[in-house]
């Protein structure tokens, strides 16, 4: 069974900041997902990864295969980013659904 | 679309009681999941279903069950509800196993 570890587990920054938000699993996978709870409890997908990197408007995803490693990045951050940032990775085989890390707590301060 | 509604949006059981939490979705995907959040905890997930009249338990599916008749909706079932059954409560859809997973609103379920 996977084990995926997300740190930091609370982080409060300032406006404009540069946030990264790191994720780590055990086991390999065949894909990385990185999701985003609002304050009202609402889950969205914000990227899937198998490889490489992503990047939509201020927000970047990375991921290491070999080091079984992925990053979020946030440049230029604003409070409306405040959320849970939450990482989940999929097993290589099988139709079963996700493996969850705990979440990041952002907090940006105007 | 509405994508994936989920009802009620809240509800408090007493111990021993049953319910039926309510999921649909309305973009034609063949797989549906059932996940709970605890405070504190990564979501985990209940049963799973790959298509109309196919599903499997995931990692906490005891004193769940689940039903899949058509395409679109995917109930979970909670007999003899228990105080550790509290716990948000998160339907998802894709449209197949490698896909980006698209959540309801979820439903907050306290058992007393």
């Amino acid at each position: 069974k996977n084990e995926v570890e997300q740190s930091p587990q609370n982080l409060t920054a300032q406006e404009g900041e540069f946030i990264t938000i790191n994720c780590s699993y055990s086991v390999g996978i065949s894909a990385l997902h990185w999701l985003q709870q609002h304050p009202g409890g609402g889950i969205v997908s914000l990227f899937m990864l198998s490889s490489g990197k992503k990047k939509h408007g201020r927000l970047i995803a990375t991921i290491n295969i070999q080091e079984k490693h992925s990053s979020l990045h946030i440049t230029a951050s604003h409070p409306r980013d405040s959320a849970v940032y939450i990482c989940a990775v999929k097993d290589g085989g099988g139709a079963d659904g996700l493996t969850f890390g705990k979440g990041t707590h952002l907090i940006i301060q105007p | 679309n509405a994508g994936v509604t989920q009802t009620p949006k809240f509800r408090i059981l007493k111990i021993g009681q049953s319910m039926t939490l309510q999921c649909a979705q309305d973009m034609n995907h063949n797989y549906m999941y059932w996940y709970r959040q605890d405070p504190g905890m990564g979501l985990k997930l209940i049963y799973y279903s790959v298509g109309a009249g196919i599903t499997d338990k995931g990692e906490v599916p005891n004193g769940y069950n689940v039903s899949r008749s058509t395409t679109e909706d995917f109930p979970l079932r909670l007999e003899l509800a228990a105080p550790s059954q509290t716990s948000v409560y998160f339907c998802a859809s894709s449209p197949g196993p490698y896909n980006e997973q698209f959540f309801g609103p979820g439903t907050r379920l306290t058992v007393l």
